[in-house]
């Protein structure tokens, strides 16, 4: 059972490129986020879905896209990478609302240069 | 809004002393609460989460929580660290009322680092 797996693990940018993230769960969890993980500063949520088609900006959208087109997928995009985005990205799938916990997976340590 | 405060971002404790990693949270509804633990270039693993069906929460390696309503606490407690439990720690809140569908709010998370 491989639970919530990202790819890929590294990523190496130049400023103004392009790049998607990859989220796969295989637990039929119906909600998925993506969050970033800076020194300091703890987890932030970029967006989330709540279900397959639909999505929604959390705290730090900008500069980022996401779609959910098939309900175990949750693609993260960078249209024009930015240094201020280079990040830990994590994302995290959950059964459910409240006290359904958060699954996540092993992340993606990205710089932008 | 519901927010998050861990006091501390660098505890250190002996190995076999005990282990208190403090949390504060701030919510205008009855919240869920949750630990989470994160090992060097890994993701985050769940240690423990508060439901309200017992105050006191025991969860894997031999931590514990307690939720204190009145000092709206919910702190990480182990009696004798050990070398392997080195990692970041982070607190975090859910409210119950409307489901918290935005996720889970995270603290700023606390490194504990465990002397021989």
């Amino acid at each position: 059972n491989a639970g919530v797996t990202q790819t890929p693990k590294f990523r190496v940018l130049k400023t103004g490129q392009s790049m998607t993230l990859l989220c796969a769960q295989d637990m039929n969890h119906e909600y998925m986020y993506w969050y970033r993980q800076d020194p300091g500063m703890g987890l932030r949520l970029i967006h989330y879905s709540v279900g397959e088609g639909t999505t929604a900006k959390g705290e730090v959208p900008d500069g980022y896209n996401v779609s959910r087109l098939k309900k175990q997928n949750f693609l993260l995009g960078l249209e024009s990478a930015a240094p201020s985005q280079t990040s830990v990205y994590f994302c995290a799938s959950r059964r459910g609302q409240g006290n359904s916990p958060l699954h996540f997976g092993n992340g993606t340590r990205l710089t932008v240069t | 809004a519901q927010s998050v405060t861990q006091l501390g971002s660098h505890v250190s404790v002996s190995e076999g002393a005990l282990v208190l990693l403090r949390c504060n949270y701030s919510s205008s509804v009855p919240p869920y609460l949750f630990w989470y633990v994160q090992y060097p270039n890994q993701g985050l693993q769940l240690l423990l989460k508060y439901t309200s069906a017992a105050t006191l929460v025991k969860g894997i390696n031999g931590f514990e929580a307690e939720f204190k309503k009145s000092e709206t606490s919910f702190h990480l407690t182990k009696p004798s660290a050990h070398m392997s439990d080195a990692a970041e720690y982070f607190c975090a809140v859910s409210e119950y009322s409307g489901g918290g569908a935005d996720g889970l709010t995270f603290g700023k998370g606390t490194h504990l680092i465990i002397q021989p």
